[in-house]
């Protein structure tokens, strides 16, 4: 198994409709997060999961929840997004606990909502 | 507030050149990481090297080498005797730690696209 794999690797919804990302890491890291890259911005973080608790929020729209059952799982689940929120969006995970430790990446989900 | 900028949007080379690519930061840390990341059409970033504040050593590992100057606040990096296989998206990142530690977010540059032309 690769390190950090996300499911789906495209996808394109409807701003009503209701999806998930998935992102998994087989690497034995306690620490997992989200951040989205779009054209027109530098990659921005959106969250922080810590031994499964959620340690940073960077003021992300509550239209983007995320959830993360263990140290091994991290979902991003949407629901009404918007236009602009087309992006990638990757997974990472490290061994947490200090920022010492570099942080692996997944291969990202291309997001298009129409 | 961190903030780093990669100044370079795209440079094109062709192979068999050397290459440099520019990262300044800004932090209000003492105690900081550098890092630098890779990511190739399939979009996957892969890292390439980490650097914290207190080693100003540069460091080289094959064709790849980087030049950290805590004066000028840059941590360059510089591919010898490009190769097509280096195209991609090069990303330069920091990363504080907190006190007590804990997991941290990285700041990101923009990116610089790199391409190496045959």
């Amino acid at each position: 198994e690769t390190g950090v794999t996300q499911t789906p690797r495209h996808l394109v919804m409807g701003m009503t409709n209701k999806k998930s990302l998935k992102c998994e890491q087989h690497l034995g890291h306690n620490a997992m997060y989200w951040y989205k890259q779009s054209a027109k911005k530098p990659l921005e973080l959106m969250f922080v999961y810590n031994f499964k608790e959620q340690t940073e929020n960077n003021s992300v729209p509550s239209r983007f929840s995320p959830e993360c059952p263990n140290s091994s799982h991290l979902f991003l689940h949407l629901h009404t997004l918007q236009p602009e929120d087309s992006a990638l969006y990757l997974c990472a995970s490290s061994q947490a606990q200090h920022a010492t430790y570099e942080q692996y990446f997944g291969p990202g989900t291309r997001l298009t909502v129409t | 507030a961190q903030k780093v900028t990669q100044a370079q949007t795209e440079i094109s080379v062709v192979e068999k050149e050397d290459v440099t690519l520019d990262c300044v930061y800004e932090t209000r840390d003492t105690t900081y990481y550098l890092f630098w990341y890779k990511q190739p059409p399939s979009g996957e970033l892969v890292f390439l090297i980490r650097r914290n504040s207190f080693d100003e050593q540069n460091e080289i590992s094959g064709r790849y080498s980087w030049n950290f100057q805590k004066s000028t606040s840059s941590f360059n990096f510089t591919i010898t005797a490009s190769q097509v296989v280096d195209s991609a998206v090069y990303f330069c990142a920091l990363s504080t730690g907190r006190s007590g530690g804990g997991a941290d977010g990285l700041t990101f540059g923009k990116g610089t696209h790199l391409i190496i032309q045959p």
